[in-house]
């Protein structure tokens, strides 16, 4: 079974500070893709970054990176210089033949 | 390029009822999947659908059903509404590929009473 754990339901950062943002899955794949996604208050999910699990290199888009870790199953994502535009709840994804998203975390941005 | 519209937005229901919820995708999009989220059991796959075809199903039950049309406009329809399917909807489109990103719908908040 393919299973993506988020072990922080919620997080805050000082506006313009960084935070990093964990998500481990579990994938008997060897080529996959991993992605996250933000939930504003609007409900719309939007993709933020998608990382190539063939890829040694991190996915980068912006102020938003991510730290793939292929042997340890571990794609954490980092958001740099928060901005209160960035709360929202974040979900991290793995799709095989279903897009499977953990739990999500509530990222709050403190003024 | 018109995003995804999901319709309607809001939408009450009570129980033993039938509800038919509609998505339109992306033009050029021929995949739309649906995801239930609640509080309680987060982002939960429903079914996929392909060129008019099923071509993934979630863990749901049999009230759980849907369709695509030509077109690629789905929908989802639940009978015998309980309680618990009191949930946020969602609906995505891409172009087919896992390895394509998901574009979503605003939803459609279901109570059922």
């Amino acid at each position: 079974a393919q299973t993506v754990t988020q072990s922080q339901p919620e997080m805050s950062v000082q506006e313009a500070e960084t935070v990093t943002l964990s998500c481990t899955y579990d994938t008997s794949e060897s080529d996959y893709y991993l992605f996250w996604y933000k939930q504003p208050p609007s409900r719309q999910m939007i993709l933020v970054i998608r990382q190539e699990a063939y890829k040694q290199q991190n996915a980068t888009e912006n102020r938003f990176s991510v730290n793939f870790q292929k042997a340890a199953k571990s794609f954490s994502l980092k958001i740099s210089d928060s901005q209160l535009g960035d709360a929202a709840m974040y979900f991290c994804a793995h799709p095989n033949e279903k897009l499977t998203f953990g739990t999500g975390t509530r990222l709050t941005i403190i003024p | 390029k018109a995003g995804v519209t999901q319709t309607p937005r809001y939408l009450i229901k009570t129980r033993g009822q039938q509800v038919t919820l509609s998505c339109s995708p992306i033009s050029g999009h021929r995949s739309v999947s649906w995801y239930q989220q609640t509080p309680g059991q987060g982002l939960q796959f429903l079914f996929e659908y392909f060129s008019e075809t099923q071509r993934n199903k979630g863990n749901f039950p049999g009230r759980f059903s849907g369709r695509q049309f030509s077109n690629s406009r789905s929908e989802m329809n639940v009978s015998t509404l309980e309680l618990g399917d009191s949930a946020l909807y969602l609906c995505a489109s891409s172009l087919g590929s896992r390895a394509e990103k998901l574009f979503f719908g605003s939803g459609t908040q279901l109570s059922v009473l």
